[in-house]
């Protein structure tokens, strides 16, 4: 599985767009990116999953760079709520493997 | 809003006793999987079934660890006995894993285990 890069940490104005970036420069090309997050005391949440087109869902938006090397998560109006560690994850999407979950990138939503 | 659930969610034992948590995956799912979370180790794999046939269970301790899937509406794992050292929380999660689909999976509240 490819590796992946996330900052530490982020900050964010409430009601603003977060951007978390993630670097996946190895991927390979039967490869999605996944994204989770874990918010204090609870279980991973899965929030969306691309191949290699940007995706939408009601929680992101998910933009991956056309050489699929890095990509974005994008919380468009973030809310206290919002605050948790944000993980992204890159793995094939065949066989039956778990998910490793790396130190991702803890999004602090600022009031 | 189907969801994993998990029981129970808190549990303080002695060091010794035999312990066990239950896990029901999302109606319909094929594979389930047993995660452990420390602050030390982060969240790492313990097992994972798929049509409740065991299919890695190479992150578990083998001679105190044990994971099963009595039927497709539960799983469970035991610890006998218990150590210290196995406080943390252990989640358990399930997904749909058909042919070439995305590999999503879809975690538990987790069950908070203080071993004395």
């Amino acid at each position: 599985d490819a590796k992946t890069t996330q900052p530490p940490s982020m900050d964010c104005a409430e009601g603003r767009a977060a951007n978390l970036p993630c670097n996946h420069s190895t991927i390979s090309g039967n490869e999605y990116v996944y994204w989770y997050r874990q918010i204090h005391s609870q279980g991973p949440q899965y929030i969306i999953h691309g191949l290699k087109n940007n995706e939408t869902n009601e929680m992101a938006s998910l933009i991956i760079t056309e050489d699929r090397k890095s990509s974005t998560l994008i919380l468009p109006h973030a809310t206290l709520r919002d605050t948790a560690v944000y993980y992204c994850i890159v793995k094939e999407g065949t066989g039956a493997n778990n998910l490793f979950f790396g130190t991702g990138t803890r999004l602090t939503v600022i009031p | 809003d189907a969801r994993v659930t998990q029981t129970p969610r808190h549990k303080v034992t002695e060091m010794g006793q035999e312990v066990t948590m239950r896990c029901q995956p999302i109606l319909g799912h094929n594979t389930v999987f047993w995660y452990r979370q420390t602050m030390m180790q982060g969240l790492e794999l313990l097992a994972y079934f798929r049509n409740r046939a065991p299919l890695d269970d190479s992150g578990m301790p083998k001679d105190r660890f044990s994971a099963e899937m009595p039927d497709a509406t539960l799983a469970t794992l035991k610890i006998q006995p218990s150590e210290p050292r196995d406080s943390a929380v252990y989640f358990c999660a399930s997904g749909l894993f058909i042919r070439e689909s995305p590999r999503t999976q879809y975690f538990g509240p987790g069950t908070r285990l203080l071993v004395l």
